[in-house]
């Protein structure tokens, strides 16, 4: 059964401290493709990152940060010298095939990050 | 600009009414997607459609109805069969139906059952 699984449910950290968000995920596809996207407070969901389970290379843009480790089903998400703009819900999502190149996103519950000024 | 308008922002209904939530995409997108968030809990997913005129059912259909006769346009009925309506709701549009493509968002309807 496929499942994504967000542990955290909120965390707050002080403004430019490092805070990483936790993702694990179960899939018996050995084709699939992981997400993140941030929900701000106006509500709609902004996509940030996409991953296909055969690259596991860490991505890095800017202070955001991605580990893909297939070892242990993680995606983790990483923000450096966080601002109170990085404030926001961070779902993580898997997408996999389903039948004939049908794909469905299965979401986590969501990360509510609170940075402090 | 390029994007997708959902309309209202904020909705409020009576027990026993239909609503339609409004969403309109310019982006040229073939598949496009609704999906339902409570306080706490990820995004379900209610129908999707992957191309005009054909609309598949997703986790959560009961009690919810659209339509797609326009490529731009996904409307999303909550009928009165749908118990427990107040939520936000979430349309979306992607290139493809594939699972590679990202999801572009709308900016939600709020819908509060008074």
């Amino acid at each position: 059964a496929q499942k994504v699984t967000q542990a955290q449910t909120e965390i707050s950290v002080v403004e430019k401290e490092d805070v990483t968000l936790d993702c694990v995920y179960e899939t018996r596809d050995t084709t699939y493709y992981l997400f993140w996207y941030k929900q701000p407070p106006s509500g709609e969901l902004v996509f940030l990152i996409r991953r296909n389970s055969f690259d596991e290379q860490n991505e890095i843009s800017g202070r955001y940060s991605w580990n893909f480790q297939k070892s242990t089903s993680s995606f983790n998400f990483t923000i450096t010298a966080s601002q109170v703009v990085d404030s926001a819900v961070y779902f993580c999502a898997l997408s996999e095939a389903e039948g004939d190149s049908n794909y469905q996103l299965i979401w986590g519950a969501g990360t509510k990050l609170i940075i402090k000024p | 600009d390029g994007g997708i308008t959902q309309s209202p922002k904020y909705l409020f209904r009576k027990e026993g009414q239909n609503v339609t939530l409004s969403c309109e995409q310019n982006l040229n997108h073939d598949a496009m997607y609704w999906y339902r968030q409570d306080p706490g809990q990820g995004l379900r997913l209610i129908y999707y459609s992957q191309i005009v005129n054909d609309f598949q059912k997703g986790d959560i259909a009961e009690g919810y109805s659209v339509s797609r006769e326009k490529k731009e346009s996904f409307p999303l009925t909550v009928t009165s069969a749908q118990k427990n309506p107040t939520a936000f709701y979430l349309c979306a549009s992607s290139e493809t139906y594939q699972g590679y493509t990202e999801a572009f968002f709308g900016q939600g309807t709020r819908l509060t059952v008074v």
